[in-house]
């Protein structure tokens, strides 16, 4: 069974940093895309991150690029957003979603239950 | 203000079709990459329901089914029931802006 379990969301003040985990089962990590999407308590789902299966390409939204970075380690089987300098525009619901193919482009056919950040002072 | 573009709810009465649309542009939809549905019922994580423009998940009922044309895709569901009820979202790929893209949601009501 595939299970995806994010972790690390919380309160953070604004300027501050968070790191998400997503532990992953039930499949072969290493051949599969993975990404970050987000959900704004009552808003539609924003695209945050992506990285393929072999880390190769990774693509940011434009409102995260230069902030969030996105990575994965295969030993752990594990996929990170480190989130620098957050807003109050980043509070949200994260989600952690597998990929169908290895890479980004394709649809996300698992996701994880999600991990709030809320950015506030 | 979303790339892809859908409606911002539909409604339709139990057994009914509805259809909802999801317009892009020729640097997505249009440029030929693949379209994706996903449900969202309240309070759960969405759930893939049609990927590659018309293709179902296994466990996906053929009441819902995908298409697309040119720049836009549509989902269609037939025989509308109440646990239809939800929010959904198409998904692309933009080769100019090098980003997935979600559409902006629509909010079924099943009256």
């Amino acid at each position: 069974e595939v299970q995806l379990v994010e972790s690390g969301g919380g309160l953070v003040q604004p300027g501050r940093s968070l790191r998400l985990s997503c532990a992953v089962s039930g499949f072969t990590f290493d051949d599969y895309a993975m990404h970050w999407v987000r959900q704004p308590p009552g808003k539609g789902l924003e695209w945050v991150s992506g990285i393929s299966w072999n880390s190769a390409t990774i693509g940011y939204a434009a409102s995260v690029k230069g902030r969030f970075t996105i990575s994965r380690d295969s030993a752990k089987k594990t996929l990170y957003l480190q989130m620098n300098s957050l807003r109050a525009e980043d509070t949200a619901l994260y989600y952690c979603t597998k990929g169908s193919g290895g890479y980004t482009h394709v649809d996300s056919d698992y996701w994880g239950q999600g991990t709030l950040v809320t950015v506030s002072s | 203000q979303s790339v892809l573009t859908q409606p911002p709810s539909v409604s339709g009465a139990p057994g009914q079709r509805v259809t909802i649309s999801c317009t892009g542009s020729s640097s997505n939809i249009g440029a030929g990459y693949d379209v994706h549905w996903y449900q969202q019922l309240p309070g759960t994580a969405p759930k893939l329901l049609i990927y590659n423009n018309n293709y179902r998940p296994s466990g996906v009922p053929d009441r819902f089914s995908g298409s697309k044309s040119g720049t836009s895709s549509s989902l269609a569901i037939t025989g509308l029931q109440a646990e239809d009820e939800a929010d959904y979202y198409c998904q692309s790929y933009d080769s100019s802006l090098r980003v997935v893209l979600f559409g902006g949601g629509t909010k079924l009501t099943v009256l």
